[in-house]
């Protein structure tokens, strides 16, 4: 199994306050991915890096931001949280991004009150 | 826009086989995943298209036509544990990889 190490796995909180997500590989990937999972909805890119210090935004990228310092660690800030961003949020990596499959996390399940 | 078509859910009985197909509108085609997701888990790798034809593993086989932007995910000799949702995604163009909602498929005894 990839090396992906997502914390915390679980986080209650409430609107309006800051929550940070942490994405951990010991693959050596450049690329990282933060996605989001709700019912109904396929998997949703939030962000994504090519690179240390190079990210890019996905198609539900409005609340969030990313960082991403060292290969191995990509972070996700929810600057104030809202109830809307309730949802399971998934990290994947993979090697290249043609022909290369993605390698996901365990998921951090998020709620907010 | 860009969209992938895949059934909501199905259901099939152990020791059957069961075709869960896949249909995709992209800005272009470089490749097609599939992925295994048990509920409360990750996504998995299960197989992955970019010729057209049929590649097989084990009791897995994933079939791929992109003139017809159509693929399907066959499962041979299903087992209880083979309940689980899979999801189609696809490469376009730009590298981006493009997710269909996933097939809840549900295995009776």
């Amino acid at each position: 199994d990839a090396g992906i190490t997502q914390s915390p796995r679980h986080k209650v909180t409430e609107t309006g306050t800051p929550v940070t997500l942490r994405c951990h590989q010991t693959e050596n990937h450049r690329y990282m991915y933060w996605y989001r999972q709700d019912p109904g909805h396929g998997l949703r890119l939030i962000h994504y890096s090519y690179g240390v210090k190079d990210t890019d935004k996905g198609e539900v990228s409005d609340g969030y931001s990313v960082s991403r310092s060292k290969t191995e660690d990509f972070l996700l800030t929810l600057e104030s949280a809202t109830s809307s961003q309730t949802s399971v949020y998934f990290c994947a990596i993979s090697e290249s991004e043609q022909g290369q499959p993605q390698h996901f996390g365990d998921g951090t399940r998020l709620s907010i009150l | 826009g860009q969209n992938i078509d895949q059934p909501t859910e199905m259901t099939a009985t152990e020791g059957a086989i069961v075709q869960i197909n896949c249909t995709y509108q992209t800005s272009g085609f470089n490749g097609l995943f599939w992925y295994q997701q048990h509920a409360g888990e990750a996504p998995t790798f299960l197989s992955y298209n970019v010729l057209d034809g049929l590649e097989e593993k084990g009791r897995f086989s994933s079939f791929l036509s992109r003139s017809k932007g159509y693929s399907y995910l066959l499962l041979k000799e299903l087992q209880m544990k083979d309940s689980a949702s899979y999801l189609c995604a696809v490469i376009n163009s730009n590298y981006q990889l493009i997710w269909g909602a996933g097939t809840k498929l549900i295995i009776k005894p």
